[in-house]
């Protein structure tokens, strides 16, 4: 069971159209990350959130961390087939040494 | 930008094989690490790096080991390679104490067979 899940583990869906990619977890973190990975590629950090019920909007991108620090969500406004990738939440928890834990990953292609 | 450079984009090698898997940062970097990627399982840390001649466990240790004798480079090392160390190996550096911003390489494809 992985401390991080995240849902769906892949979403197909047409050019214009909207989706949310969720990132739950029992367990609380001090901050969380959004990466997105493009084939052949390493990740890349899109957004760090930190305070609890934060907010962060990154052009089309939107990423709320939850109130309980223990959730996340991105949400993507008219996707555009160059937000094809996969999406990555990790999470860091002081107790654990500041090390990053990452969920399993949300697969998404934007069709033209 | 910082670049972190692995040698290899992809490999294959027999079970029992010594491997070695290098990375290089250009950016002076304090932290390294090495982590393992597959499927659905996103990524797993291996073993970290926050000095030059230091290492730490991650979560994965078991059947690798790591070597920094310079700060610009980390090596991941496979004693004996195995089938289930087939998978995607990504290296990552980040400046500074408690610095979480994770810089990646493009991954070394590994086969083991």
């Amino acid at each position: 069971t992985q401390l991080l899940e995240q849902s769906p583990q892949f979403l197909s869906i047409q050019e214009g159209e909207n989706l949310t990619v969720y990132c739950n977890s029992s367990s609380v973190f001090s901050s969380l990350q959004w990466y997105r990975q493009e084939p052949g590629e390493g990740p890349v950090l899109l957004v760090t959130v930190v305070t609890g019920g934060e907010v962060k909007k990154l052009k089309r991108l939107t990423f709320q961390f939850g109130d309980a620090r223990k959730d996340s969500s991105l949400h993507i406004t008219a996707a555009q087939p160059g937000d094809t990738g996969l999406y990555l939440c990790a999470g860091v928890k002081k107790a654990a040494g500041n090390k990053l834990t990452f969920g399993g990953g949300t697969r998404v292609l934007v069709k033209p | 930008d910082v670049k972190v450079t692995q040698s290899s984009r992809y490999l294959v090698k027999r079970t029992g094989e010594k491997v070695f898997l290098e990375c290089v940062q250009d950016m002076d970097h304090e932290n390294m690490f090495w982590y393992r990627q597959d499927p659905g399982l996103g990524l797993r840390l291996i073993y970290f790096s926050y000095d030059v001649k230091m290492k730490e466990k991650g979560d994965i240790p078991e059947g690798y080991s790591v070597s920094r004798e310079k700060k610009e480079r980390f090596s991941l090392i496979l004693e004996s390679a195995s089938t289930n160390q087939t998978s995607m190996y990504l290296c990552a550096s980040s400046q500074g104490t408690g610095s979480l911003r994770l810089h990646f390489g493009n991954g070394t494809r590994l086969t083991v067979t």
